[in-house]
């Protein structure tokens, strides 16, 4: 059972628009929250998190939200770039416990 | 720092034969994570060490997949008899206690069963 999905394969967004992907997450005890930003033949690098007592965070371009009574993050890029363009992971944690990840969405900016 | 390590890169191998993948973590950094990324699965965890002794294992597929630590600075994925549906790419990951969510992924080895 995927105890952290992510619903959608993939992503398109035109430059310079809002880039959304979504996170869905099953197990109420997830206290932390985090998203993994990874490029080919790389590993997975940290990108942005967010405590369950919070519901946004922000870095920059990148903001995470969380809707804990839906059980549902969301990662907004605004201005999207082409070196956006990667696989984004969603990962959640029970304190400082394993990290559980998602599927990934590939995001491609085009100019 | 040259990061995590992880060796090698690419492995093509037939069904039924023993693979072996290898995982230098950072230097100081007490955890030690083996992830497998499919398709359908994205990023599942194996198996964690903390300290060289293993955590949780719970994630192994099955007793064709066993891992070692014997020392801080080594860690081992093994696959025997290998199969098809083993293949993935598979990542070794590592941090320190004091950074709880500070994981450092290695670049992963492209296992490729035929």
């Amino acid at each position: 059972d995927q105890q952290v999905k992510q619903n959608s394969p993939s992503l398109s967004v035109q430059e310079g628009r809002i880039s959304i992907l979504n996170c869905d997450y099953t197990n109420s005890m997830f206290d932390y929250f985090l998203w993994y930003k990874k490029y080919p033949a790389e590993g997975p690098t940290f990108l942005i998190s967010i405590s369950s007592i919070k519901d946004k965070n922000e870095d920059g371009r990148f903001t995470v939200f969380l809707n804990k009574s839906a059980k549902h993050l969301s990662l907004h890029i605004v201005p999207s770039q082409p070196g956006d363009s990667a696989v984004y992971f969603c990962a959640a944690a029970v304190r400082t416990d394993k990290l559980i990840f998602g599927t990934g969405t590939r995001l491609q900016v085009f100019p | 720092d040259a990061g995590v390590i992880q060796s090698p890169r690419h492995e093509v191998t037939e069904m039924g034969q023993e693979v072996t993948l290898r995982c230098k973590p950072i230097s100081g950094h007490d955890y030690l994570f083996w992830y497998r990324q499919t398709m359908m699965r994205g990023l599942e965890l194996l198996i964690y060490f903390n300290n060289n002794v293993p955590i949780d294992d719970s994630g192994m597929p099955e007793d064709r997949f066993s891992a070692k630590m014997p020392n801080a600075s080594f860690s081992t994925l093994k696959i025997q008899p290998s199969e098809p549906r083993d293949s993935a790419v598979y990542f070794c990951a590592s941090r320190h206690t004091s950074t709880n969510y500070g994981y450092t992924f290695g670049s992963g080895t492209r296992l490729t069963v035929v």
